[in-house]
């Protein structure tokens, strides 16, 4: 079973505008941490924002805020005034307690494209 | 504090071959892991090391292989290059002992096998 579903394929957002990236996840584990991570073309993945399971606040770093609905298993990305250097791909990933600290379970990704 | 550093970072090989890819990790991170990045099978989770023992392993043949040495750096090994382990190798490193610990990755080694 999948268990990092990114449905978009790909996304187009104007220069300012706010864009919303989905990923819902699947888990049975109780303890489970959720990142975003953004690849430019270089190759470089590069860690945005995290959120625990038992975390009571949804997470926030910069422009980036984490949308964590727990009930409904999602965990989405919202950029606020996007940015031309924002175009990349975007990948959703799960680290579950179980599976060990390290091991990160990846969507297949949405690929942004922000428009001057 | 320097970031996550991979060598070298393109590489061209033909089938047969063996490689070698090097991973040095931020200072003071413990734990080293590698992934593989295909367009067909996208982030794949290869294995992990935590002061030089393997902790976890992903699906992968025997072929792929890796170690860690003290100083944390970490070397990963893929014998008998076939055409489908063309692909982005990308380390991460973590301090390792925390279960909020962030993952960073490196550049990357693109190999690209003949």
């Amino acid at each position: 079973a999948q268990k990092i579903t990114q449905t978009q394929p790909g996304m187009f957002v104007q220069e300012k505008e706010a864009v919303t990236l989905d990923c819902t996840y699947d888990t049975s584990d109780p303890s489970y941490g959720l990142f975003w991570y953004k690849q430019p073309s270089s190759g470089e993945m590069i860690f945005l924002i995290y959120q625990g399971s038992y975390d009571q606040q949804n997470a926030t770093e910069g422009r980036y805020s984490l949308n964590f609905q727990k009930a409904r298993k999602s965990a989405n990305l919202v950029i606020s005034a996007s940015q031309l250097g924002d175009s990349a791909m975007y990948f959703c990933a799960m680290r579950e307690r179980n599976t060990g600290f390290q091991k990160l379970v990846f969507g297949t990704g949405t690929r942004l494209l922000v428009s001057p | 504090k320097a970031g996550v550093t991979q060598t070298p970072r393109y590489l061209i090989k033909t089938r047969g071959q063996q490689v070698t890819l090097s991973c040095s990790p931020i200072s003071g991170h413990r734990s080293v892991s590698w992934y593989q990045q295909t367009p067909g099978q996208g982030l794949q989770f290869l294995f992990e090391y935590f002061s030089e023992t393997q902790r976890n392993k992903g699906n992968f043949p025997g072929r792929f292989s890796g170690r860690q040495f003290s100083n944390s750096r970490s070397e990963m090994n893929v014998s008998t290059l076939e055409l489908g382990d063309s692909a982005l190798y990308l380390c991460a490193s973590l301090r390792g002992d925390q279960s909020t610990d962030t993952q960073y990755f490196g550049p990357g080694t693109r190999l690209t096998v003949l």
